[in-house]
């Protein structure tokens, strides 16, 4: 089984503040997604990382796949409360994907 | 419209019991899977299903059974349910058996096994 450690594994900030989430293994990914939950909801997919050092925007999210396609990284803008939520990380081995183990993040008004 | 759609939402049931889960896609997808989250939000695979074939099962005991009747469905049923069942189980769909390939989830079953 491929681990995945997210940190932190909590994280409450004031609307506005700036963040990053960490997601870290062992093991080299063919790929690499992020995801979004909402409590009582499936997650919902953000972003896919394919190349080493590759980085995404989506707004003001800002995804990193790191070099050696073992960890990567979610920086969050000016948090705003609509961005509270569960967020996994998810990496691909062999068309098979592994989970990690969570940031819950709290934005406060 | 429901993209990946299961029921029930909620399934509460005492333990040595058996239960189902169904799943159903309309994305015309030919890959499913199913997820178990255990209370700590630990997203695990238990199986995946490609055109109604089984292409993983993860350690998943054999009191779990998937079933594919068709490439848009793909049911769970769990015999003598134990206390270690509870969690919500995730059912998802995906377009191909594929990298990278984007996995559309369903809302959950949270099963409570008293």
């Amino acid at each position: 089984t491929q681990l995945l450690e997210q940190s932190p594994q909590f994280l409450s900030i004031q609307e506005g503040e700036n963040l990053t989430v960490y997601c870290n293994s062992s093991s080299v990914f063919s790929s690499l997604q992020w995801y979004r939950q909402e409590p009582g909801e499936g997650p919902v997919l953000l972003v896919t990382v394919v190349t080493g050092g590759e980085v995404k925007k989506l707004k003001r999210l800002t995804f990193q796949f790191g070099d050696a396609r073992k960890d990567s990284s979610l920086h969050i803008t000016a948090a705003q409360p609509g961005d509270t939520g569960l967020y996994l990380c998810a990496g691909e081995v062999s068309n098979q994907f592994y989970f990690g183990t969570g940031t819950s993040l709290t934005v406060i008004p | 419209d429901t993209a990946v759609s299961q029921t029930p939402k909620y399934l509460v049931t005492q333990m040595g019991n058996d239960k189902s889960i169904k799943c159903e896609q309309n994305l015309g997808h030919d890959t499913m899977y199913w997820y178990k989250q255990d209370s700590k939000k630990f997203l695990k695979i238990m199986f995946s299903y490609n055109n109604k074939e089984l292409i993983i099962n993860e350690t998943v005991p054999n009191r779990f059974s998937p079933k594919s009747p068709d490439k848009a469905h793909l049911n769970l049923h769990i015999n003598s349910l134990e206390l270690g069942d509870s969690a919500v189980y995730f059912c998802a769909s995906s377009l191909f058996w594929a990298q990278e390939d984007t996995q559309y989830f369903g809302p959950g079953t949270r099963l409570t096994v008293l």
